[in-house]
């Protein structure tokens, strides 16, 4: 059983289109997390959740909306897609926060606009 | 005030040879020193993690070396093996949920 579920995989898509990411988590934790991952690697924070409820919002175009229906879910939405947009987006999750918690990533979304 | 210098950025071992990765930071109001390793295609994974009121942490062939007053920690591995090529990353943690990750460091094992 997958812990860290999001989908999908790949993504391709042609700047200015709408596209979402979802993500689940089966592993009852509180909080769960969207980071985004550059072509040189850099790890960055794109939102916290904790119990549905946004907790970091790190400056992020407000093209991208996500959304927590429960606290195992958390999807990304992007709006009028950019080429600077592409990227890898991991889904994660804690138990309840970071501070001394292991955060479980899932295998990320590779986001490709063109 | 936020970052995590990590270097190098890149690293390459032979076999049987010991990887040695830095990580610093200027914010004393970390408290929590994970390492995480990413496999290509993968999602990065916990690999060891370290508290300020210790100075150092070993699991089999990792080892975290962490220093207070000179605010920096480093990643060992021992032993190094091919399989250990990942990229490797050092994060902070402050307040109950910001993780600040470093800017990785690519290594690999030669056979």
């Amino acid at each position: 059983d997958t812990a860290v579920s999001q989908t999908p995989k790949y993504l391709v898509t042609q700047m200015g289109n709408d596209k979402s990411i979802k993500c689940e988590q089966n592993l009852g934790h509180d909080t769960m997390y969207w980071y985004k991952q550059d072509s040189k690697k850099f790890l960055k924070i794109m939102f916290s959740y904790n119990n549905k409820e946004l907790i970091i919002n790190e400056t992020v175009p407000n093209r991208f909306s996500p959304k927590s229906p429960d606290k195992a879910h958390l999807n990304l939405h992007i709006n009028s897609l950019e080429l600077g947009d592409s990227a890898v987006y991991f889904c994660a999750s804690s138990l309840q926060g970071a501070r001394g918690n292991t955060i479980y990533f899932g295998e990320g979304s590779w986001l490709t606009v063109v | 005030q936020q970052q995590v210098k990590q270097s190098p950025q890149s690293l390459i071992v032979q076999k049987g040879g010991i990887s040695i990765i830095n990580c610093a930071y200027e914010n004393t109001a970390f408290d929590y020193f994970p390492w995480y390793q990413q496999f290509p295609g993968k999602g990065p994974a916990l690999l060891i993690a370290i508290r300020p009121d210790v100075s150092e942490k070993k699991e089999g062939r990792f080892t975290i070396s962490f220093n207070k007053s000179a605010k920096q920690f480093s990643l060992h591995i021992m032993d190094s093996q091919p399989g250990d090529s990942a990229t490797y990353f050092c994060a902070a943690v402050t307040g109950t949920y910001k993780y600040i990750f470093g800017t990785g460091t690519r290594l690999k094992v030669l056979a």
